[in-house]
């Protein structure tokens, strides 16, 4: 069964570093999503994409992030400059369509970001 | 969004079933239920989702009041690696992207 795939599994780098977070998404999926979860709390919604562009963001996502899907095949999340409180799981998701019905969300295994 | 209600956990023994139950009682005529779940460290992962009808699928069961304003997901024969995050989530179809939001769900403990 295809899977959305991310890398890397871990990252690790220091406060005001910049960070890429890649995800592969379903090949024949046309929305994309980032979530993250902080240990022991719930996941948060930060971004959904289609068309080349957002279609929707959370308060969260703010100018510190940005997505970008470069090549018709990767779908990328990058904090310009981390923070401490950025430390998190990242998950990325894909889905067919947006219709609630007929379309649920595929999620990768996530990156986990430690922000030192 | 409108809200659901969860337990915070339930306990289970393997190969019995499980009833996890799902209070949605602001829940519109365009929301529908759906049901993911979380397996430790990995990311969430659909189960089942449905609008008045109950539903069957190879995961599980969903039964849906007639009200709509509860549901439940019913796995028939619990097994240890069904331990998990179970979500019960309400989604409307937005137009742009509709996003899941999740809640704290129901964590499933399941025993030999």
């Amino acid at each position: 069964e295809p899977e959305v795939t991310q890398t890397p599994s871990h990252q690790v780098t220091q406060m005001g570093q910049e960070v890429i977070l890649r995800c592969v998404p379903i090949s024949n999926h046309l929305y994309f999503y980032w979530y993250r979860q902080i240990l022991g709390q719930k996941v948060e919604f930060l971004v959904s994409f289609y068309n080349n562009e957002i279609s929707e963001k959370s308060e969260i996502f703010d100018d510190q992030f940005s997505v970008e899907r470069p090549d018709g095949s990767n779908f990328t999340l990058k904090i310009r400059s981390t923070k401490l409180e950025d430390s998190a799981m990242y998950f990325c998701a894909s889905s067919r369509t947006s219709l609630p019905f007929y379309s649920p969300l595929h999620f990768g295994n996530g990156t986990r970001l430690t922000v030192t | 969004d409108a809200k659901t209600t969860q337990p915070n956990s339930m306990e289970s023994n393997e190969e019995e079933p499980v009833h996890l139950p799902c209070n949605h009682s602001t829940i519109s005529g365009t929301d529908y239920i759906h049901w993911y779940r979380q397996l430790p460290s990995q990311g969430p992962e659909y189960v089942i989702h449905g609008l008045t009808s109950n539903v069957n699928n190879r995961m599980a069961s969903l039964a849906i009041a007639e009200d709509r304003k509860s549901s439940t997901l019913i796995l028939h024969r619990a097994t240890l690696r069904d331990a998990a995050v179970y979500y019960c989530i309400l989604r409307r179809f937005t137009g742009g992207g509709n996003k899941l939001t999740f809640g704290t769900g129901t964590q499933l403990k399941v025993e030999l």
